[in-house]
């Protein structure tokens, strides 16, 4: 079953502007994942924020994470064409294996 | 450096015939395997995942099956293909401890 959900389904933005995504989930959490997925290919991971974390940030990603309202946000600054891609959560309850349940992505479409 | 491998990038195949997906890794040891299925438009769906050789764990029933005869490799295997078999199937790995999955390219499916 999917424990995130991914808020929105579908954004497009011109290049320069800022991307916001957001996640919801339902249950506890070891720690929340960011992975990216272009067309066809394989996810890479972006980032990873932990239940005891609020804010983190690399490069042009900042993420919250809201463990009382259980949700996340991903924000890209100054995206660039290269950023359209399929953007998803995953959820890690901490069991020791990272069995992660992801959620249905947000395809962002950055148009120059 | 780790390096993943999946083949074979795309496969049709009719109903009822049989299926073997083989995923590696290179670079690491002992490294915890996973498989996912990824319908169209939809998350990632763990369908196995394996914390050594010959350990195998499902998440959901299914007409799959995995085998991890070697270390680094992960098999998924179908006796007789269904037309909902049909799918993008990734296979991720993770060092034994961490939280991160590295995927590899993923294999398209289609069942006819």
């Amino acid at each position: 079953s999917q424990q995130g959900e991914e808020d929105p389904q579908a954004l497009s933005i011109q290049e320069g502007e800022n991307a916001t995504m957001n996640c919801s989930y339902k249950t506890s959490i070891n720690n929340l994942q960011w992975y990216r997925q272009n067309s066809g290919r394989g996810l890479v991971h972006l980032i990873l924020i932990r239940s005891n974390e609020r804010e983190k940030h690399s490069g042009r990603l900042r993420v919250t994470l809201d463990t009382s309202k259980k949700s996340s946000s991903l924000l890209i600054t100054a995206s660039r064409a290269a950023d359209t891609a399929s953007y998803f959560c995953a959820t890690d309850p901490g069991s020791g294996y990272s069995t992660l349940t992801f959620g249905k992505g947000t395809m962002l479409l950055v148009s120059p | 450096s780790q390096t993943i491998h999946q083949w074979p990038a795309t496969l049709v195949q009719p109903v009822g015939s049989p299926l073997s997906l083989e995923c590696t890794v290179e670079g690491t040891s002992n490294p915890n395997l996973y498989w996912y299925r990824q319908a169209a438009g939809r998350g990632l769906q763990l369908l196995f995942y394996s914390v050594g050789i010959g350990q195998i764990s499902s998440e959901v029933p299914q007409n799959l099956s995995a085998s991890r005869p070697q270390d680094r490799q992960f098999i998924l295997s179908s006796k007789k293909l269904l037309l909902s078999d049909s799918g993008f199937y990734l296979c991720a790995w993770s060092a034994g401890g961490q939280e991160t999955q590295y995927f590899g390219p993923g294999t398209r499916l289609l069942v006819l």
